[in-house]
């Protein structure tokens, strides 16, 4: 069965900085990887997808990278702000319908003004 | 652009009550989803709709019932609540299952059972 784990659990970094958020699972066999970003009370936000077949996608400040065979994602975000702070989850699709979408338990993100 | 609307966003149920989440999307999306998210648990599926016309159930579907009503809507049924279905729940849609499109979610409806 798919596990996918993201550390760390929370981040706490000044306002500016360049960060890394880290995501990892266990079976490569893997059709695409999601990155969401999470606001209190609010629903989940798709930020970027990368399908099996490419290394990395680019959204603004925000890049993902994948190395399916490591099993490994990580999501970099540029010249942090304050409005960044949220939960940032990823999820893996193993296929096999809906069931194959595993999520992560995220990684609490603060940037500190 | 609504999106996916979720109704309600809030809810207190005493056991042994019955309810129905409702969730609507506008992006003519053909698969939708309901998951519950709780506390060190994560996201884990409940029941999915692949296309109008069929169900599936995902990884906790037990003391739940699901209805794609047409294309647009898919609701989620607690027939008995129980203390163990307070969570926030959320509704999820996306072209197709599977399909390198990403999923769009609701706002979620916060469930509590005394």
């Amino acid at each position: 069965k798919q596990e996918v784990t993201q550390i760390p659990a929370a981040l706490s970094v000044p306002e500016g900085e360049n960060l890394v958020l880290n995501c990892s699972f266990t079976d490569s066999a893997i059709y695409n990887l999601q990155w969401f970003r999470q606001d209190p009370g609010k629903g989940l936000t798709s930020l970027l997808l990368i399908q099996s077949s490419q290394r990395e996608q680019t959204s603004g400040r925000l890049n993902a990278s994948l190395d399916k065979s490591s099993g490994r994602s990580t999501l970099y975000i540029a010249a942090s702000q304050p409005g960044d702070s949220a939960t940032y989850l990823c999820a893996v699709y193993s296929g096999g319908g809906a069931d194959g979408l595993t999520f992560g338990k995220g990684t609490h993100l603060i940037i500190q003004p | 652009n609504a999106g996916v609307t979720q109704t309600p966003k809030f809810q207190v149920l005493k056991t042994g009550q019955s309810m129905t989440l409702q969730c609507a999307q506008d992006m003519n999306h053909n698969s939708m989803y309901w998951y519950r998210q709780d506390p060190g648990m994560g996201l884990r599926l409940i029941y999915y709709s692949a296309s109008e016309g069929t169900t599936d159930k995902g990884e906790v579907p037990n003391g739940y019932n699901v209805s794609r009503l047409n294309k647009r809507e898919f609701s989620l049924r607690l027939e008995s609540a129980a203390p163990s279905q307070t969570s926030v729940y959320f509704c999820a849609s996306s072209d197709w299952t599977g399909s390198n499109s990403p999923l769009h979610f609701g706002n979620g409806t916060r469930l509590t059972v005394t």
